[in-house]
């Protein structure tokens, strides 16, 4: 079945800097590819998602890119700021399209002032 | 613009007892899916439902869990006999589409 892989586990950077998680899936057949942001204690947020059309998508401080052949994905955070500190998830969509998600395993982002 | 509202927020139970958790999903979402999290880990997808059917239960137990999305109401995701094991966040997700996935609150689970 279908399994996502997300690295680094944890990220530290200083404010202001950028920061790059990335992910990687097995089935090909994946076509949605959302990215979650989630605080301490709350809900996942969606924070910016990419179809598999689409090579590259951006939103003002963040972009996500899309190598299909490579099977592979990353969020990029441009400009941090303490207030981008959560723990980052990506996922992919189950073929089939039932709207089934297999998440990583999440990236604890650190932003220091 | 409501949300998704999952409830309760937080739920104790001991051993042996029953769990239910409820979810209503946005209005006018007719997909919902339920997703366990547990400490330090991602979502584990659970069950997807759509009115009054069950569309996947793959990864969901096959012992002591059930869940529903009846025509009326929330859905109800139904844990019985639990144990320490079962403790957790679960998290309810709507769609419109199979798309975009909105999610609630959740609900934290604690088995004493």
């Amino acid at each position: 079945g279908e399994n996502v892989e997300q690295h680094p586990s944890t990220l530290s950077v200083q404010e202001g800097d950028s920061a790059v998680i990335k992910c990687t899936y097995s089935d090909s057949a994946s076509n949605y590819f959302p990215w979650y942001k989630q605080e301490l204690g709350k809900r996942p947020q969606l924070i910016i998602d990419i179809r598999s059309n689409v090579g590259e998508k951006k939103d003002q401080r963040i972009a996500v890119t899309l190598n299909k052949t490579a099977k592979h994905f990353s969020l990029h955070i441009t400009e941090t700021q303490p207030e981008d500190s959560a723990v980052y998830f990506c996922a992919a969509s189950m073929p089939g399209n039932t709207g089934k998600l297999i998440f990583g395993q999440g990236t604890t982002l650190q932003v220091k002032p | 613009n409501a949300g998704v509202m999952q409830n309760p927020r937080h739920l104790v139970r001991r051993r042996g007892q029953e769990a239910r958790l409820r979810c209503s999903p946005v209005k006018g979402h007719s997909h919902v899916y339920w997703y366990r999290q547990l400490p330090e880990e991602g979502l584990k997808f659970m069950v997807y439902l759509q009115k009054e059917n069950i569309i996947d239960e793959s990864g969901m137990p096959k012992e002591r869990f059930s869940a529903e999305f009846p025509k009326e109401g929330p859905s109800i995701l139904r844990i019985q006999q639990v144990v320490r094991g079962d403790s957790a966040a679960y998290f309810c997700a709507s769609s419109p589409d199979r798309g975009e996935a909105f999610f609630g609150q959740g609900t934290r689970l604690t088995v004493v």
